[in-house]
């Protein structure tokens, strides 16, 4: 069954540095979104993108954050200088295309933690 | 008010009984709703979508009533394997072809031998 994979599954750094997190959405997927959460918290969107271009992000998503799909398998999410803040489990999901609210699947996560 | 409020529980079952989460929903334009289910430290998994007129699936009932800005997710027979937060997610608006999910906190159920 297709899937989407996620790497690192667990990243430590330390604050101020940066971090990108990687994902392999579904191959036949077009549409990619990250989301995070927060320990307890509820899951939270971040950005998605179709095109290569962001379609919609969240207020989250400041100028600290960006997305690329640097070829044609990897979606990554940077984080430029990340915070303490940032501590958080990231997913990546895609679905498909539609305008009838296609399923989006998720990888397994990202786990990070800012030291 | 919340955009997604659930009751976080947790609800506390023995094997075989019945249990009802509801979840209530701020904006009245909201478009699709869905069910997710996430076991401890994993990722969200789709258990069901959400219908105006209920759907089921083989344990699990879902319905929607739009009029009161709620939905409900009904199981039957609680198995423990059912033991996991239970996600009320809403797609606020259509955006030409994606779905940008808002999700509630969840409701965590745990059932016992």
């Amino acid at each position: 069954e297709p899937e989407v994979t996620q790497t690192p599954s667990h990243q430590v750094t330390q604050m101020g540095q940066e971090v990108i997190l990687r994902c392999v959405p579904i191959s036949n997927h077009l549409y990619f979104y990250w989301y995070r959460q927060i320990l307890g918290q509820k899951v939270e969107f971040l950005v998605s993108f179709y095109n290569n271009e962001i379609s919609e992000k969240s207020e989250i998503f400041d100028d600290q954050f960006s997305v690329e799909r640097p070829d044609g398998s990897n979606f990554t999410l940077k984080i430029r200088s990340t915070k303490l803040e940032d501590s958080a489990m990231y997913f990546c999901a895609s679905s498909e295309a539609g305008t009838m609210a296609p399923e989006a699947f998720f990888g397994q996560g990202t786990r990070l933690t800012v030291v | 008010r919340k955009e997604v409020e659930q009751d976080p529980g947790p609800f506390n079952v023995p094997e075989g009984a019945t249990v009802a989460f509801n979840c209530t929903y701020s904006n009245s334009a909201s478009q699709s709703f869905f069910w997710y289910r996430q076991d401890c430290r994993k990722e969200p998994k789709l258990l069901m979508s959400v219908y105006s007129s209920g759907n089921e699936d083989g344990r699990f009932t879902a319905q929607l009533n739009r009029a009161s800005q709620y939905i409900s997710l009904l199981i039957r027979d609680s198995k423990l394997s059912d033991s996991a937060t239970y996600l009320c997610v809403v797609i606020p608006k259509l955006n030409s072809g994606y779905s940008t999910l808002t999700f509630g906190k969840g409701t965590m159920l745990l059932v016992s031998p």
